[in-house]
């Protein structure tokens, strides 16, 4: 059974560094048939695709957080890594990290989520 | 970006009722079309991948259909576990993209 879990600060404040990191169970990151994502939810906005990353380290980014997203893929520990530069209240969500498969883009599973707040 | 509408936004109904919920994207995305169930405080679930091919372990009263732009999710006789919020999230082209969700209450 594919398990993920979410890990990090529950609380950042403005203008820092989001750091999540997802821990895979049940399956590996090194697979060539699965993209790992980060998926977060605002009542605002509702549910957001974050972007991708390939076992490669290839990754893909919505555009709308381009250039504030790096993600990364740590191999040796079964992890997948999330980073958002200069974080602002509009930031505050539910962040989840996701497997999606590669031929459809669809999301299962889902890690349980992890809410974060920025304040100050 | 593509948008996908889903309608109605809620909708309440009662235990054994058949439920249609309704997605539409913004341009043509073939069948990349997958629907999500979300109760409230879990991460959502997939119930349907590339419009009507039910994930493996979910009931067979949850079917949906369509292709292009008109999709459609039917639960055919509501049960308890039912009551949550639905998605569609389109796949057919970055960044993918969600509806709204419709609640069902």
């Amino acid at each position: 059974q594919v398990q993920l879990q979410e890990s990090g600060p529950g609380l950042v404040k403005p203008s820092e560094t989001l750091s999540l990191t997802c821990t895979v169970s049940g399956d590996s990151v090194s697979g060539r048939s699965f993209y790992w994502s980060w998926i977060r939810q605002s009542p605002g906005k509702g549910l957001e695709w974050i972007g991708h990353i390939y076992y490669s380290g290839d990754a893909d980014y919505n555009p709308s957080l381009k250039s504030r997203v790096m993600m990364s893929v740590d191999t040796s520990r079964n992890q997948f890594s999330l980073t958002l530069s200069f974080v602002t209240a509009a930031d505050t969500a539910d962040y989840y990290c996701a497997r999606a498969v590669q031929m459809g883009n669809w999301f299962d599973p889902w890690g349980q989520g992890t809410l974060v707040i920025v304040s100050s | 970006d593509i948008q996908m509408t889903q309608s109605p936004s809620s909708l309440s109904a009662s235990l054994g009722d058949r439920v249609t919920i309704t997605c539409r994207a913004s341009q043509t995305i073939s069948n990349y079309l997958n629907w999500y169930q979300q109760e409230p405080g879990k991460a959502p679930k997939l119930l349907i991948y590339a419009a009507s091919t039910l994930q493996n372990g979910v009931p067979s009263r949850f079917s949906g259909s369509g292709s292009g732009t008109d999709f459609t999710l039917t639960i055919s006789s509501l049960h308890p576990e039912d009551f949550a919020t639905y998605y569609c999230q389109q796949s057919y082209r970055t960044p993918q993209t969600f509806g709204q969700g419709t609640k069902v209450e």
